[in-house]
This record gives C-alpha cells, structure tokens and sequence, in this order.
C-alpha cells in the first residue's frame, strides 16, 4: 500500500541544522511531489514548501526562503527535508505529504494532498 | 497569502448529533479548498477534496459545500470515533495555508 515513512525524532541546538527523510513506497515515486508541513506543540499546520520530485522544482513559503531546502533522491524513494540556522520555534513535528502539480484552463496548482507521513518530531533546545 | 478563518474553534457535540465547521477565505478560491482530519498523535487524514469530494474510505456522514469564499463541513450524526481536530486547507495560490483549526469533543 501506499505509504510514506519518516525519520522519528532530531534533537539540535539553536544555530545548527537539520535533515529530515521520508521514504516512500506502493506508486510510481516520481508521479508526485512533496509538500512538507510542521505543526508546533499544541498549534496548527503550516505549509513549508513543496518539492517536485519529477525535475526537483520547489516553491518555498516565504517566511522560510533562505533557511530551507527540500530534495529528493529518486534512486532511493526519499524526499528530504534540511532546515537550518535553527531557532526554539522551529520545535515542531515536521510532516512530509504527497502531492500531484497541475494545470488547468485557470493556471497552475497543486493538488490537494492524500498521503502523508506519520510525522518527525524535531527538538531544538540548548 | 490568503487567510482562512475557521469557526467555531471548538465544539462539544453528543453522539448521533449533526456537527457543522465553517472556513473563510479572506479571497476567492473557487474550489480549491480540502478538509482534513488530525486526531490526537496522529496526522492528518484527507476527508473533503476540491470542497465537495469525498476521499477514497471517508464514512458517508462527512460531507463539504461551497465556493469563492465559504465553505462548510458538515458531519451527519456524529460517532465518538469523530473526536479530533478539523482543518481547512487552500491549495488555490502559492503559499498554501490552512484554517486554525476546529476541535470536536463528544459531550
């Protein structure tokens, strides 16, 4: 079945970065991107990005342009994402989420997302 | 970047009791607005694609409507399995953004 699985826990200190992984399986890997999303304790979802694993496009949040990079490695099925310079609000649980791009007669989008990985919990405490 | 405004933020509902979740978009989004499901230590789980399609598995009782600007989600008699928070969630422009969230408590 189709099914993304994620690295478990991070701890960093404040300054230093993080890579995140998700691994996927059960589709075509390079038929859909990936969107990354965080939620700090207790808070609601926040977009991060998205990836397009076809070419390796990415549209960033603004508010992370500058500090984030996402990548995927196609011969092993993994998206990843790196934060870095990392601050106390970046503690978050990060998830990574599949996602089609299209085009329609109104522009270009992306699809809403369907699958999403079981979350990675990244800790940045001195 | 547009703002979705949900409402309410919580709700305590008796099972078998209708649940209804507005969300505002502060810009017109046609269609392109989902609904997702988080229950607690767990993520989230697509119910409502495009404001009115329901994902593939999604118990009939979850239902979505509207257009431009407001939509609703709408859960027909309620299960305690239905504990959890909803979220909306825009996909019309670039920065995506999701709703603050509703949290469902059975009474």
């Amino acid at each position: 079945q189709v099914q993304l699985v994620q690295s478990r826990v991070e701890v960093k200190k404040p300054g230093a970065s993080v890579k995140v992984s998700c691994e996927a399986s059960g589709y075509p890997f390079t038929t859909y991107g990936f969107s990354w999303v965080r939620q700090a304790p207790g808070q609601g979802l926040e977009w991060m990005g998205w990836i397009k694993t076809y070419d390796g496009n990415t549209n960033y949040a603004p508010k992370l342009q500058g500090r984030v990079t996402m990548t995927t490695d196609t011969s092993t099925r993994t998206a990843y994402l790196e934060l870095r310079s990392l601050r106390s609000d970046d503690t978050a649980v990060y998830y990574c989420a599949r996602a089609r791009d299209y085009y329609d007669t109104s522009g270009y989008y992306l699809d809403a997302s369907d699958i999403w990985g079981q979350g990675t919990v990244v800790i940045v405490s001195s | 970047e547009i703002v979705l405004t949900q409402s309410p933020d919580f709700q305590s509902v008796t099972p078998k009791e209708k649940v209804t979740i507005t969300c505002r978009a502060s810009q017109s989004i046609g269609s392109r607005l989902h609904w997702y499901q988080q229950k607690p230590d767990q993520s989230p789980k697509l119910l409502i694609k495009y404001a009115s399609q329901p994902f593939s598995g999604v118990p009939s009782r979850f239902s979505g409507s509207g257009s431009g600007t407001d939509f609703t989600l709408t859960i027909n008699s309620l299960e305690a399995e239905d504990a959890a928070t909803y979220y909306c969630h825009q996909s019309d422009s670039l920065p995506l953004t999701f709703g603050g969230g509703t949290k469902v408590e059975i009474k």
